[in-house]
């Protein structure tokens, strides 16, 4: 079956901090993968994308994320967090380009950060 | 350039009642969708427009109705509202069927 499981619901790190939120997806064939951003209050906003080719891709905000296909994952990074990014993350993989673009989401992980 | 657009904000309704929750775009998107989201279950996709002039069904349509009025707008509407229909429903919209959409800024639903 079709999934993404973000194993952490919740992760709380210090300003200054690394960060790494992990995702990992369910699907036969080659994914199409995603992480979305949920601040407060607000619609989801696209932080980066992997379609193919180099498997680490660059988003918005200074935030990463590397495909490991053997390990069905899908990690967000990102060197140095800031206070502005406490918010709720999404990860997400294409099931069906057919289906209206249809997305697979996994549970969301909310991000805290400490002063 | 507001985006998508979602009215109203918040709604809280009684078991029973009915109402329509409107979404709309300024990209001159094709697509556009509804989602729900809920605790622990991330989106689901509840309805679709893929084009002006047709819907089609996502994962949880059942309770709920759509209208594509035109390229701009995608209503939602509730003709009965029931308790396990609380929920935080999201309007998005993509430039043709595309996994890279748009989000509007939700609507908060409680049914009591």
């Amino acid at each position: 079956a079709q999934s993404v499981t973000q194993p952490d619901i919740h992760i709380t790190v210090s300003e200054g901090a690394s960060l790494e939120l992990r995702c990992n997806y369910s699907y036969g064939a080659t994914p199409y993968l995603f992480w979305y951003v949920q601040s407060p209050g607000q619609g989801l906003q696209l932080l980066l994308k992997y379609f193919s080719g180099d498997t680490l891709v660059q988003g918005i905000k200074g935030f990463e994320a590397e495909f490991k296909r053997s390990q069905s994952s899908f990690n967000l990074r990102k060197p140095s967090v800031h206070w502005s990014d406490a918010a709720e993350y999404f990860c997400a993989v294409g099931v069906g380009y057919n289906q209206g673009g249809k997305l697979i989401f996994g549970q969301g992980t909310e991000l805290s950060v400490k002063p | 350039n507001a985006g998508v657009t979602q009215t109203p904000k918040f709604q809280v309704l009684k078991t029973g009642q009915s109402m329509t929750l409107q979404c709309a775009q300024d990209m001159n998107h094709n697509s556009m969708y509804w989602y729900r989201q809920d605790p622990g279950m991330g989106l689901r996709l509840i309805y679709y427009s893929a084009s002006e002039g047709t819907t089609d069904k996502g994962e949880v349509p059942n309770g709920y109705n759509v209208s594509r009025l035109n390229k701009r707008e995608f209503s939602l509407r509730l003709e009965s509202a029931a308790p396990s229909q609380t929920s935080v429903y999201f309007c998005a919209s993509s430039e043709a069927t595309s996994y890279l959409k748009y989000f509007g800024p939700g609507t908060r639903l409680t049914v009591l």
